[in-house]
């Protein structure tokens, strides 16, 4: 079955300390695939995407992730956490054309 | 550019109640979602229309039906809602249904079914 998977319901980091959120995937072919963030009583934003090209995407707020084939995985990254970054992580992979399949979410925790 | 409206953004039913949930965009996009979010599930695709004139069932579109009423407005209708379609929805549209396009997502409508 194609999914994806985000292997943590919570990450809890320090400010200042680099964060991981994992996801990793499961689809024939091509994989494209996103990470969103969601703030408490708001709708999903996107952060960034890799489609093809360089392994590691850069994306809005200082984000990026790093696509790896072999693992396939898509893990997002930021090397200094910020409070203001604590929100809902979703990893999110297009299949059959037109069909987002997001994975369950993870809260990331940051601590000042 | 309000981006992607919803209404309602909270609404309580009844069991066998009967809804419509309004989604509207002015981003010119082609494309257009409805999500259900569920804690610990993320988000799941009930139906979409790729663009005017069409639309198709996603992963759970069983207890509801969608009108895309012109490009801008895809509507969402629950005929006779029960306690399981208690959950968060949220509306997306995209520009087009190429593979790689960003969705862009309302602000969402919690919707209780007691």
């Amino acid at each position: 079955a194609q999914s994806v998977a985000q292997p943590e319901d919570q990450v809890n980091v320090a400010e200042g300390n680099p964060l991981t959120v994992k996801c990793t995937y499961s689809v024939s072919g091509n994989p494209y695939l996103f990470w969103y963030v969601q703030y408490p009583n708001r709708g999903l934003q996107f952060l960034l995407k890799y489609i093809t090209g360089d392994n590691l995407v850069k994306g809005s707020y200082g984000f990026e992730a790093e696509f790896n084939k072999s693992q396939t995985s898509f893990h997002l990254k930021k090397p200094s956490a910020l409070v203001s970054d604590s929100a809902l992580y979703f990893c999110a992979v297009i299949y059959n054309f037109n069909k987002f399949y997001f994975g369950s979410g993870t809260k990331l925790n940051v601590k000042p | 550019n309000a981006g992607v409206t919803q209404t309602p953004k909270f609404q309580v039913l009844k069991t066998g109640q009967s809804m419509t949930l309004q989604c509207a965009q002015d981003m010119n996009h082609n494309s257009m979602y409805w999500y259900r979010q569920d804690p610990g599930m993320g988000l799941r695709l009930i139906y979409y229309s790729a663009s005017e004139g069409t639309t198709d069932k996603g992963e759970v579109p069983n207890g509801y039906n969608v009108s895309r009423l012109n490009k801008r407005e895809f509507s969402l209708r629950l005929e006779s809602a029960a306690p399981s379609q208690t959950s968060v929805y949220f509306c997306a549209s995209s520009v087009d249904r190429a593979r790689q396009e960003t969705q862009y997502f309302g602000p969402g409508t919690r919707l209780l079914v007691l």
